[in-house]
């Protein structure tokens, strides 16, 4: 069975100060590694796929890399209104996506 | 704002009841997904259509069913409500039908049983 870990839970940061969201993942035949964003009372929000090993995606101050093994969401010098929560979902039988629980971002100004 | 559009944002009903979720996809996209988020269980995969067929299924109940019409618009049923079902419901939509392509969420309907 697919399985999703995110970590951390929460992640409080300073406006300005870099992090890093995980996504362990395990799953037999990764056909992609999906990023979202989540605002309360809203939808997820696509930001990115992932589909092999090695693979990294940018977008403004986001930017996500894959392993064979895990998924990390790189956030630098984050601004109040990156606070979300970030979702990650991986897709082995299609269409399935499997979610994990999400990593809730609160940046202080 | 994904283009994929879920109506009623809210619904409050009883147990017993039976109540219909609708979902526009965006506009091209021939796949509809439905999705049930609980608090303790994060977004939960339910059932997928194609084009107006039925493709897949996924953890769906019984007393629960869908159907995509003709102009690719979908609708979630659920009947014999019980208190477990309050949720928030999101429809997803995407162009094809394919591994690796991304799904697109509406807002979702927040389900509340009481």
């Amino acid at each position: 069975e697919d399985q999703v870990t995110q970590s951390p839970e929460a992640l409080r940061l300073q406006e300005g100060e870099s992090s890093s969201l995980n996504c362990s993942y395990t799953v037999s035949g990764l056909r992609g590694l999906f990023w979202y964003r989540q605002d309360p009372g809203k939808g997820p929000e696509f930001l990115f796929t992932l589909y092999s090993a090695g693979e990294e995606k940018e977008k403004e101050r986001l930017k996500a890399t894959l392993t064979k093994k895990e998924s990390f969401l790189h956030i630098t010098a984050p601004k109040p209104e990156d606070s979300a929560t970030y979702l990650c979902a991986v897709q082995a039988e299609f269409p399935k996506l499997t979610f994990g629980t999400g990593t809730r971002l609160t940046i202080i100004p | 704002d994904s283009g994929v559009t879920q109506t009623p944002k809210h619904l409050i009903t009883a147990t017993g009841q039976r109540v219909t979720l609708r979902c526009s996809p965006r506009s091209g996209d021939l796949s509809v997904y439905w999705y049930q988020q609980s608090l303790d269980q994060g977004l939960q995969f339910l059932i997928h259509y194609y084009n107006g067929e039925e493709r897949a299924k996924g953890n769906i109940l019984e007393r629960f069913s869908a159907q995509q019409f003709p102009d690719l618009h979908s609708e979630l049923n659920l009947s014999s409500l019980e208190l477990g079902d309050s949720a928030l419901y999101f429809c997803a939509s995407s162009a094809t039908t394919g591994g690796g392509q991304p799904q697109h969420f509406g807002d979702g309907t927040r389900l509340s049983i009481l």
